[in-house]
């Protein structure tokens, strides 16, 4: 069973600050994407990471794909109220290439 | 429609009833996902869609579950003897094809079995 475990599970932080989460793990994927998630909604795409060792940047978020492609990061800067959502790393895997999330990571900012 | 559509939006039913959820994707995206997901983790898998056949199955917790996709397009997953522990949001998502891109998901069904 492939496993894709997000770290922090849950994170609470102040306006302004910076942060990072994590996802890893022990399979090697073809493309990792990255997804935000708010309350009474299904998951959003924001980005998807093909190359190993890949940045990619969007606004005030960064993504990277690890060198060997079993792992990511996501880092915030400046965090914001409005970046109170759920975030989910998610891969293809299996021999049908369905669509595998991770465990998630619930990020709380306080004004 | 423009995106994808699930119906209804919260269902509450008894323990032991059976329940019908549906999914209406993107117009032309022949790959559909069922997913289930509890409150703040991320979603797990259910069952796919290539056009009207599963592709894969695997997620299916057991045999109370079933899905299907007569033609193609709109899917019903469906529910038999539902029991507390099913209680969760259930997820569609639809895409162009079968491929690493494009997924776009519903608002999802919030399903209580009380």
């Amino acid at each position: 069973t492939q496993l894709l475990e997000q770290s922090p599970q849950f994170l609470s932080i102040q306006e302004g600050e910076n942060l990072t989460v994590y996802c890893n793990s022990s399979s090697v994927f073809s493309s990792l994407q990255w997804y935000r998630q708010e309350p009474g909604e299904g998951p959003v795409l924001l980005v998807t990471v093909v190359t190993g060792g890949e940045v990619k940047k969007l606004k005030r978020l960064t993504f990277q794909f690890g060198d060997a492609r079993k792992d990511s990061s996501l880092h915030i800067t400046a965090a914001q109220p409005g970046d109170t959502v759920l975030y989910l790393c998610a891969a293809n895997g299996g021999a049908t290439n369905k669509l595998i999330f991770g465990t998630g990571t619930l990020l709380a900012v306080q004004p | 429609g423009a995106g994808v559509s699930q119906t209804p939006s919260n269902k509450v039913t008894e323990k032991g009833k059976y329940v019908e959820l549906r999914c209406d994707p993107i117009s032309g995206h022949t790959a559909l996902y069922w997913y289930r997901q509890s409150l703040g983790q991320g979603p797990e898998f259910l069952i796919y869609f290539q056009g009207t056949g599963a592709a894969d199955d695997s997620g299916l917790p057991n045999d109370r579950f079933f899905a299907v996709r007569p033609e193609g397009s709109v899917s019903t997953l469906k529910i038999q003897r539902t029991e507390r522990g099913d209680s969760a949001v259930y997820l569609c998502a639809s895409s162009p094809d079968s491929g690493n891109y494009g997924y776009t998901f519903g608002s999802g069904t919030r399903l209580s079995v009380v």
